[in-house]
């Protein structure tokens, strides 16, 4: 089945740890995005990559990496420079920019990141 | 500043009733919405947009309207379903649905009780 895997399912790191989340889709989307999601709150643009080799950044980039080396992979790293990292992080993808539909998101399941 | 606002936390409804969600936006560049509906530990999934050029759209138990002089949508959930229970996110893009940044409301949590 085509989707989106997210993992891990749950994380705990340590203050001052990077840390990396994993982000793999087979639907041949070539755009793919990671949002945040805080409890009471909408879900917030961190990063988002159009292509492969090329990434902008969100409403709240501080403090988080990116890369997209291959079509099917967007893993993002979230920093020690990130203040308050614990969160639920949700990895998406969809049609390429300027097509009709590329606005509809498929979401995977998301990664929970606690820092202890 | 929030551009997407959802101002009901929280919304309780009688299973086979109607449940209304509401949503206002403050960016007049905004063209295509989407609501999205959200279990716990999930990821959200898609369950009905509507383009500006059009003032409603349905789907079976769901329909959107849009008010785009008052900058406001509903979801309205006919029958409502106790499987309905979830956190409806609306959503905002611009550039006639083809942007894939979406800029999110805080969420509405229906709960629909036997």
């Amino acid at each position: 089945d085509g989707g989106i895997t997210q993992s891990p399912k749950y994380l705990f790191r340590k203050e001052g740890q990077n840390v990396t989340l994993s982000c793999e889709q087979n639907l041949n989307h070539d755009a793919m995005y990671w949002y945040r999601q805080d409890p009471g709150q909408g879900l917030r643009l961190i990063y988002y990559s159009q292509i492969v080799n090329d990434f902008q950044k969100g409403d709240i980039a501080e403090g988080y990496s990116v890369s997209r080396e291959k079509k099917e992979s967007f893993p993002l790293t979230v920093t020690s420079a990130q203040k308050n990292p614990t969160a639920f992080y949700l990895c998406a993808s969809s049609w390429a920019t300027g097509l009709a539909g590329a606005n509809v998101l498929t979401f995977g399941a998301g990664s929970r990141l606690t820092v202890l | 500043d929030q551009q997407v606002k959802q101002n009901s936390p929280s919304l309780s409804v009688q299973e086979g009733r109607i449940s209304i969600l509401n949503c206002d936006y403050t960016n007049s560049m905004f063209d295509y919405f989407l609501w999205y509906k959200k279990y716990p530990a999930e990821g959200p999934t898609f369950l009905i947009s509507i383009s500006s050029i059009k003032d409603k759209n349905e789907d079976g138990r769901f329909t959107v309207f849009l008010n785009k002089s008052a900058k406001h949508l509903s979801l309205h959930i006919v029958p409502s379903q106790p499987g309905d229970s979830a956190v409806y996110f609306c959503a905002a893009s611009a550039l006639g649905g083809s942007q894939g940044n979406l800029i999110f409301g805080k969420g509405t949590k229906l709960s629909v009780k036997p």
